[in-house]
């Protein structure tokens, strides 16, 4: 069983550019979230895609948008880059029932975008 | 809206020692779930134990265990004869509508 991959490992872009990261989920999951860990915190919730649809969003700018495919990878996509976008992007893969309020997520190994 | 509290940002034990980590947390929902979860330096969060909020009994896994008080918003980690490779840093999380809330996390040095 493949578990949750992410690619790129490490990225460097400057300011006011436009980045896209990906993430393949583990083998039977159809739920995909991102989370934002700057350097010292703690993760901070993005958004999750189930069945290629956004189902929940915290507290990020429009610029922040995502998708999901057929295969349940998704990508995120942030546009205009800011020096604070600079943090490791983790994505988390689930198996979603419809009437589920928890499963449980698993990590990929994370990009580490830099901004400079 | 849930918030989740660690107080240490850096804890040390001797190997073979006992450690406990603490966490509060607020919400006003009856029904969630909490987490433990660890993040060594190759960065995989790796999920460590689980508490449903439902249940009084404390969850245990092998040599971690919780100490769960719902009324006072407590949560915290034991992790019995600690191990070089516990060191790392532990996320106490809550969940709920699949959405997971992280502190900021409590960085673990084991000390041989």
């Amino acid at each position: 069983e493949t578990g949750v991959t992410q690619s790129p490992t490490h990225l460097i872009k400057t300011r006011g550019q436009q980045v896209t990261l990906r993430c393949s989920s583990q083998s039977g999951h159809n739920t995909v979230s991102w989370y934002q860990q700057a350097l010292g915190q703690g993760p901070q919730f993005i958004f999750q895609y189930y069945r290629e649809e956004e189902n929940g969003r915290g507290n990020f700018p429009p610029r922040f948008s995502g998708l999901q495919f057929p295969n349940y990878s998704s990508e995120l996509n942030v546009n205009a880059l800011e020096l604070d976008d600079s943090a490791l992007y983790l994505c988390a893969s689930s198996k979603k029932l419809a009437t589920d309020t928890y499963n449980e997520q698993f990590f990929g190994p994370g990009t580490r975008l830099t901004v400079l | 809206a849930q918030t989740v509290t660690q107080s240490q940002p850096e804890m040390s034990v001797q190997e073979a020692e006992t450690v406990t980590l603490s966490c509060t947390y607020d919400t006003s929902e009856s029904d969630y779930y909490l987490f433990w979860y660890k993040q060594p330096p190759s960065r995989q969060m790796i999920l460590v134990i689980r508490q449903e909020a439902y249940k009084q009994q404390n969850a245990t896994e092998n040599r971690f265990s919780v100490n769960f008080q719902k009324a006072a918003k407590s949560f915290s980690l034991k992790i019995s004869d600690s191990q070089l490779g516990d060191a790392a840093m532990y996320f106490c999380a809550y969940n709920r509508d699949d959405k997971i809330i992280f502190g900021k996390g409590t960085r673990l040095h084991i000390l041989p």
